[in-house]
This record gives structure tokens, C-alpha cells and sequence, in this order.
């Protein structure tokens, strides 16, 4: 199974100011995906990270909001811009493990970064 | 697009006691997949149990069995003998067969009272 280390766990952020959220995975893997989880909240996907090529990003995301990195296959950041009160929520990251093609036999997730904007 | 219901925003169990979690969903796909995640209070997701939807037999992983009604769409998480460690929030999830992002229901609270 995929270990997955978030960092930062937690941080408290001025507003207008950004933060750049980091998954390192300890093996490679084709895609990682980048979740917002606002307070009481279910998971809802921001983007889905390739590496080498541009991320794709869900409706209501856009890349200037939420830029993404990917140099590898093993890591990918995820920036929150010029960032507002609402931005506050738990940031995960995830991947897939064993998928030939298909969809894998399970996602697993880092511990999250919990976001507060003030 | 597809969509996952929870219609339970919370619940409570006794200790050993059994409870059920409830989840529709919506597809128009023949061949995807379904899962129950649990999110305890350390925020870490983490997989329970999940269903082919080409399988017929009902998953089962320990204390944790699903009822899957492929017909009426249905896919809900049975715990027995809950312990006090089963307190979490728990997300149904779906998959269609050819997609690779998740989508989630709105979760449970599920607590498991001494």
C-alpha cells in the first residue's frame, strides 16, 4: 500500500497571502489527485495531477486559484493563491495503486493539511 | 454525472451493538465500483470496504459486510459488534470503470457510545 506524506499538517495564513501544500509518495504512481474538504464537509476534487503534463481541473477550480506541480512521480505541490477566509478546509492528496489501465483497487489518501485563513 | 446520497447525517450505535449506514447512488454505467471510507477525528482517510459492481456476492471485510442492490442502487455498510474505535465520519464513494477520480457522498457521523 501507497504511504503518503502531507505537509503541512496545519498552518494559519493571513489573507491574500499563499501556501504551498506538498505529497511526497513513497512509490511512483501514474496520477495524484488534490481534494478540498471545507468544515462538515464531504471531499470534493480539485484537480487531478499528471506528471508531465498540465493538471486538469474540475468545475468551479481554476489553475491561477489552485496552481499544481508535478516534477515526478512520486510528488506534486498544491498552491492556494491570494488566499481569503473561505479558502479555510483540509487539503488531501491521493492516489491509486494497481491499476492496469483501469480504475485501481484502492485510493489512499495523506493526513490532510488543515487550512485557516484569518 | 453521477451523484452518492447519504441520508444519514449522523448516527449513534451502543458498543457491540450492530448498525447500518446508507447509501444510494446514481449511474447510468454498468461496470464501476463502490466503497465505504472512514475519516476518524486524525482526518486520515482510510478504506473500509469495497464492491465490484459485477460481482453479485456482497463484500465482506471482518465486521464490516455491505448490502449491495445493484437494482435499486443501493449500497449500504453494515458494522457489527461496534467498537469505540469505529466512532468516524464514513463516506460512501463511487467510481464508474473508466474514470479515476472519486466522487463522495456527503458522509455519517457515526459514534459508537460506551
Amino acid at each position: 500500500s501507497a504511504v503518503i506524506s502531507q505537509k503541512p499538517s496545519r498552518d494559519i495564513c493571513q489573507r491574500g497571502t499563499s501556501l504551498t501544500i506538498q505529497c511526497q509518495v513513497d512509490s511512483q504512481v501514474t496520477m495524484m489527485f488534490w481534494y478540498r474538504q471545507q468544515p462538515g464537509q464531504s471531499l470534493t476534487l480539485i484537480a487531478t495531477a499528471n506528471q508531465g503534463s498540465e493538471a486538469t481541473y474540475e468545475s468551479g477550480f481554476v489553475i491561477d486559484k489552485f496552481p499544481i506541480s508535478r516534477p515526478n512521480l512520486t510528488f506534486s505541490t498544491l498552491t492556494v493563491s491570494n488566499m481569503s477566509p473561505e479558502d479555510s478546509s483540509i487539503y488531501l492528496c491521493s492516489v491509486e495503486e494497481g491499476g492496469r489501465g483501469h480504475f485501481a483497487a484502492e485510493a489512499f489518501f495523506g493526513q490532510g493539511t488543515r487550512l485557516t485563513v484569518v | 454525472a453521477q451523484t452518492v446520497t447519504q441520508s444519514q447525517p449522523e448516527m449513534s450505535v451502543q458498543e457491540a451493538e450492530t448498525v447500518t449506514l446508507s447509501c444510494t447512488y446514481d449511474t447510468s454505467e454498468n461496470n464501476y465500483y463502490l466503497f465505504w471510507y472512514k475519516q476518524p477525528p486524525s482526518r486520515q482517510m482510510i478504506l473500509v470496504i469495497r464492491q465490484e459492481a459485477y460481482k453479485q456476492q456482497n463484500a465482506t471485510e471482518n465486521r464490516f459486510s455491505v448490502n449491495f442492490q445493484k437494482a435499486a442502487k443501493s449500497f449500504s455498510l453494515k458494522i457489527s459488534d461496534s467498537q469505540l474505535g469505529d466512532t468516524a465520519m464514513y463516506f460512501c464513494a463511487f467510481v464508474e470503470g473508466s474514470a479515476r477520480q472519486l466522487t463522495f457522498g456527503s458522509g455519517t457521523q457515526l459514534t459508537v457510545l460506551p
